[in-house]
């Protein structure tokens, strides 16, 4: 099936430097998401992206978080700057509508 | 305030028998309810998907029964194979593309 690419798949950083979160959406995919997942707990909605906006954001998306896809190439998560509580696999997800969704393989975050 | 309420929290069965995942909702603003599966260390993939306006979504040896009244739904796994192991997503999105996520069910499925 449609594949989504996230780089890397792990990242470790030391508390307060910057982080991005790569992902290579499904081609023809309008629909771009980030969630956050901590170990063995349940997914959590941070952001939406359509048409070059943030469509909805949920209180996990702090003001650190910054989200963007420049001329159509990756669709990144930025943190700045990265706080410990941010450990946790990133899933970035596409979708063509705004249904069925498409996740990728996730990046490991752990922040020292 | 969890919005997406899933039971149990993990659920074992005998390979043959049928699993049954029970989900719940508290806003009626809900439209496309979907169940996503996961295997450890991978990530989500959707396994099946219903809409208010069905109370029944079939697709082989799964299959959601909902309620709209009660604003509950349920997923069968019959026949319920090793493979199926895995921890299970119940899913709710509402037309503002927020989509939320119960805390999930761990299947376990033994031979």
């Amino acid at each position: 099936g449609p594949k989504v690419l996230q780089i890397p798949s792990h990242q470790i950083i030391d508390m307060g430097q910057m982080v991005t979160l790569n992902c290579d959406p499904v081609s023809n995919h309008l629909y771009f998401y980030w969630y956050k997942q901590i170990l063995g707990q349940q997914m959590e909605f941070l952001v939406n992206f359509y048409n070059g906006k943030v469509m909805e954001k949920s209180k996990l998306f702090k003001d650190q978080f910054s989200v963007e896809r420049p001329d159509g190439s990756y669709f990144t998560l930025k943190i700045q700057p990265t706080a410990l509580e941010d450990s946790a696999v990133y899933f970035c997800a596409s979708s063509s509508t705004r249904y069925e969704q498409y996740f990728g393989p996730g990046t490991r975050l752990t922040v020292l | 305030q969890q919005q997406v309420r899933q039971s149990p929290q993990s659920l074992t069965v005998w390979e043959g028998e049928t699993a049954i995942l029970n989900c719940s909702y508290e806003d009626s603003t809900f439209d496309y309810f979907p169940w996503y599966w996961q295997f450890p260390r991978e990530s989500p993939a959707l396994l099946i998907a219903i809409r208010p306006v069905s109370n029944k979504k079939e697709d082989g040896r799964f299959t959601i029964f909902f309620n709209k009244r009660e604003k509950k739904l349920s997923l069968h796994i019959t026949d319920s194979q090793p493979g199926d192991s895995a921890t299970y997503f119940c899913a709710a999105y509402r037309r503002n593309y927020k989509p939320t996520f119960g805390k999930g069910t761990s299947l376990v499925v033994h031979p």
